[in-house]
């Protein structure tokens, strides 16, 4: 089973931020947190990482509480193509990956 | 430098027919994940190998399902006797053999059987 939880959809307009929520109240120290997103027909994507301090990307911001059991994905302004399927996963080494159902996230233009 | 490279993108079979789905994972990765996806469904994690090992075969049927990544070459997942219910995408990632590494996808394989 998935070890995060998120919102099965969200809604946002074109142009304005995003912030997508993930719980992992599991999550154990070696545990990284991983977004990823699916537009349409495509494999998945790479989106953004991180252990426990926040991190910036070209792509987006992650934001992970201090004690870890939580994170955001911020997406500072929203266009049409970035309406997919977001997921966010914990990934730690010599362990398989599952990811949850994710986050369907549609713009409104 | 190459992307995870997945071949073929479309593969049609009968059924009862086998079904042979390569991966070849990224430059230096040695790490190589199997998904399998229905329509509008999420990612179903199927195995999870590394060179000449596999790691976590969990997710994959019992039955006529199986996965290898040899020393050389692609990953394949093959599967025997498809039937109707084996139609989907089937995904694979890879990564480095580095702790909490991010997984590069493939475009996929979409199979359908008739």
């Amino acid at each position: 089973d998935a070890k995060t939880t998120q919102p099965n959809s969200m809604e946002s307009n074109e142009e304005e931020p995003v912030h997508l929520p993930c719980n992992h109240s599991t999550i154990s120290g070696t545990d990284y947190i991983h977004w990823y997103r699916q537009l349409p027909s495509q494999g998945p994507e790479y989106v953004i990482h991180g252990l426990t301090s926040n991190v910036n990307n070209r792509m987006a911001s992650l934001a992970i509480a201090e004690d870890r059991k939580s994170s955001t994905l911020i997406l500072h302004r929203a266009t049409l193509r970035d309406a997919a399927v977001y997921y966010c996963i914990l990934k730690t080494s010599y362990d398989k990956v599952i990811f949850g159902p994710g986050t369907s996230l549609s713009v409104i233009p | 430098n190459a992307g995870v490279m997945q071949n073929p993108r479309h593969l049609v079979r009968r059924r009862g027919q086998e079904a042979r789905l390569r991966c070849s994972p990224m430059k230096g990765h040695s790490h190589v994940y199997w998904y399998r996806q229905l329509p509008e469904e999420g990612l179903k994690f199927m195995v999870y190998l590394q060179k000449e090992n596999i790691i976590d075969e969990s997710g994959m049927p019992k039955e006529r399902f199986s996965a290898e990544f040899p020393k050389e070459g692609p990953s394949i997942l093959r599967i025997q006797q498809v039937v109707r219910g084996d139609s989907a995408a089937y995904f694979c990632a890879s990564s480095q053999d580095v702790q909490g590494e991010k997984l590069f996808f493939g475009s996929g394989t979409q199979l359908s059987v008739l």
